[in-house]
């Protein structure tokens, strides 16, 4: 079945440094979405991408969509500690229903 | 504003115990899911719903079972608990899940559920 892989596991940074989270698919998929979860919250829906080579910003933060539809990342400019949370892909392939989450990339900010 | 809604928030059960996790939406969204979170195993989802009276699986349904008699509820039955269960249980619903339909998750706030 589809797998979403996502690196790193966790990433530590410094307050004002940048940080990349990477969403990997063994299969092509239909649209991606990215959701923040805080400690001890559920997850929120930050985006969604659809188009090959589709480029998002929110502020500070930037998603992009591989030109195969089968890889994304995403990348905070200049950290903040409210950044602080886990973030996960999860990818919904050409053939159903089913959205399926990468592992997720725990990021933590030291001020 | 509900939203999503999920009883109970904590639940400790003994092996081969049963017991129903109630979703509730208010949002009249068509498609609800079930998922079950891990440390450092993401989100995966157990069985998922695309409107009343249809069910299907996810990718880890063993051990669990579903129904969707309304479009609001969505409640996720364990009938004989095991160790392996323990987790936290999400339930999340969508306007619609597929090609071109508008995919965003509202999640609930999750059940904590401990088997001993």
């Amino acid at each position: 079945g589809q797998q979403v892989m996502q690196i790193p596991q966790y990433q530590h940074v410094q307050e004002g440094e940048d940080f990349t989270t990477y969403c990997n698919s063994s299969t092509t998929l239909s649209n991606i979405q990215w959701y923040k979860q805080r400690p001890g919250g559920h997850p929120v829906f930050l985006i969604q991408l659809v188009k090959s080579g589709e480029v998002k910003k929110q502020k500070r933060l930037t998603f992009q969509f591989g030109e195969a539809k089968k890889n994304s990342s995403l990348h905070i400019t200049a950290t903040q500690t409210t950044d602080v949370g886990t973030y996960f892909c999860a990818g919904l392939s050409n053939a159903g229903n089913m959205l399926t989450f990468g592992g997720g990339t725990r990021l933590m900010v030291k001020p | 504003n509900a939203g999503v809604t999920q009883t109970p928030k904590f639940q400790v059960l003994k092996t081969g115990q049963s017991m129903t996790l109630q979703c509730a939406q208010d949002m009249n969204h068509e498609y609800m899911s079930w998922y079950r979170q891990d440390p450092g195993m993401g989100l995966r989802l157990i069985h998922y719903s695309v409107g009343a009276g249809i069910t299907d699986q996810g990718e880890v349904p063993n051990g669990y079972n579903v129904s969707r008699s309304t479009t609001e509820d969505f409640p996720l039955r364990l009938l004989s608990a095991a160790p392996s269960q323990t987790s936290v249980y999400f339930c999340a619903s969508s306007y619609s899940v597929g090609v071109g339909g508008t995919g965003e998750l509202f999640f609930g706030e999750g059940s904590r559920l401990t088997v001993l």
